[in-house]
């Protein structure tokens, strides 16, 4: 079945520590996104990319950084910049047409925990 | 910026009731526009979608009409059911996706 994976589907982090969120998708798609959603909040994009080795910034992208060296995966890491990082994490990817509208599906997401 | 507005929840029903929930945007251009549905502990799933004004968006008895007159994107359904228990976002955009805050939607037997 095509989809999209994220593991581990709860994350501890320690104070001063970067932890990596895995995202990989077998839909052959181009675009992918990560996105943070905290209660009762809508989703926040955090970086986004559009084709492999390129990716751009969202709206709440310090603290964060990610890369993209394969088509089907594209990381999240959460540094120690990063202060306030309990929440909801959540991948997803697209097609890239030009219609304006791709439809984005989402992995199961990454509840992340300060410790 | 664009930016997308929902009714505050949470919204509790009784099953066979009708369901609005209401969903207002500001945007340049002529975006796209969504309903995501997201069950609990689970990523979203796109419920249905509009590309232009007065195209309807439907699905699994939820309805949403594009008006570009009023901005809207409001969510409809007939009669719902427990099963529609779950958190609904609007969003807009093409590529990149601006969503609102999510109402949460509880349905009682």
């Amino acid at each position: 079945d095509g989809g999209i994976t994220q593991s581990p589907k709860y994350l501890f982090r320690k104070e001063g520590q970067n932890v990596t969120l895995s995202c990989e998708q077998n839909l052959n798609h181009d675009a992918m996104y990560w996105y943070r959603q905290d209660p009762g909040q809508g989703l926040r994009l955090i970086y986004y990319s559009q084709i492999v080795n390129d990716f751009q910034k969202g709206d709440i992208a310090e603290g964060y950084s990610v890369s993209r060296e394969k088509k089907e995966s594209f990381p999240l890491t959460v540094t120690s910049a990063q202060k306030n990082p309990t929440a909801f994490y959540l991948c997803a990817s697209s097609t890239t047409g030009t219609s304006g509208a791709e439809t984005q599906y989402f992995g199961p997401g990454t509840r992340l925990l300060v410790l | 910026g664009d930016s997308v507005t929902q009714m505050e929840g949470p919204v509790t029903l009784s099953e066979e009731a009708f369901l609005t929930i209401n969903c207002t945007y500001t945007a340049t251009g002529y975006p796209s526009l969504f309903w995501y549905v997201q069950y609990p502990g689970e990523g979203l799933q796109l419920l249905l979608k509009a590309t232009k004004a007065d195209d309807k968006g439907s699905n699994k008895g939820f309805e949403a009409t594009y008006r570009k007159e009023t901005t809207s994107f409001h969510l409809e359904k007939g009669s719902v059911q427990v099963s529609d228990s779950a958190v609904y976002f609007c969003a807009l955009g093409a590529q990149k996706l601006v969503f609102g805050q999510g109402t949460r939607l509880t349905i009682n037997p």
